[in-house]
């Protein structure tokens, strides 16, 4: 089966540096998504790798070992509008998007 | 400002009635699809449409139905609502296969009683 695995909650504080990992499984692989959520809004776009290597944006970056299943997020100079959760989501071989659970970030003071 | 409208916002239903959940996009995207959330959930997908006269079912399909007759309109109809279709209904859009990225609507938040 296609499985996605993400840490379900993480703590962080303002002004830190924080990274969410992302391990999947899945049929054939045509990109990786992160999107961000924040409670009771809708998922909005971060970040695309299909790469190997490192994508950076502003505060954000994202990384993607396609040999070992695995991208990470890195969130930099947290600020408590940060605080969502963040949403790994890999596009199969049919093209077709699957997603993880997300991981909640709480951001303290 | 949203590209891509859900209404109702919230909906309170009782068990056994039919409902509409409406979606719009002015982006003139292809490709729409519907999906459910639950709480600390992954998203799950219920319909999906490559464009108009094109639906296809993913893996929450049953019970429900879509129609793709406008480019810019993706309605997904429960036929009879149960306190189980309670959750989180998201409408996407996206141009293309690549590297574009899914536009989410506000979502309908459902509550069946």
């Amino acid at each position: 089966g296609q499985n996605i695995d993400q840490p379900t909650e993480m703590t962080a504080t303002e002004g830190a540096i924080v990274q969410i990992n992302c391990t999947y499984q899945t049929s054939g692989f045509n990109g990786l998504f992160w999107y961000q959520q924040h409670a009771g809004e809708a998922p909005t776009f971060l970040s695309y790798n299909v790469l190997d290597g490192l994508e950076e944006k502003g505060r954000f970056s994202s990384f993607l070992s396609r040999s070992k299943g695995y991208s990470y997020l890195l969130l930099k100079e947290l600020q408590m509008k940060d605080s969502a959760s963040y949403l790994c989501a890999v596009r199969d071989s049919n093209y077709q998007l699957i997603w993880g659970a997300g991981t909640k970030l709480i951001i303290k003071p | 400002e949203a590209d891509i409208y859900q209404t109702p916002r919230y909906l309170v239903i009782g068990t056994g009635k039919k409902i509409t959940l409406e979606c719009s996009q002015t982006m003139g995207h292809d490709k729409m699809y519907w999906y459910q959330q639950d709480p600390g959930m992954e998203l799950h997908l219920i319909h999906y449409s490559y464009g108009v006269n094109s639906t296809e079912k993913g893996d929450l399909s049953s019970e429900s139905t879509v129609s793709r007759i406008r480019t810019e309109h993706f309605p997904l109809t429960l036929e009879s609502a149960r306190p189980s279709h309670t959750s989180q209904y998201l409408c996407a859009s996206s141009p293309g296969w690549d590297a574009s990225p899914l536009h989410f609507g506000n979502g309908t938040r459902l509550t069946v009683t």
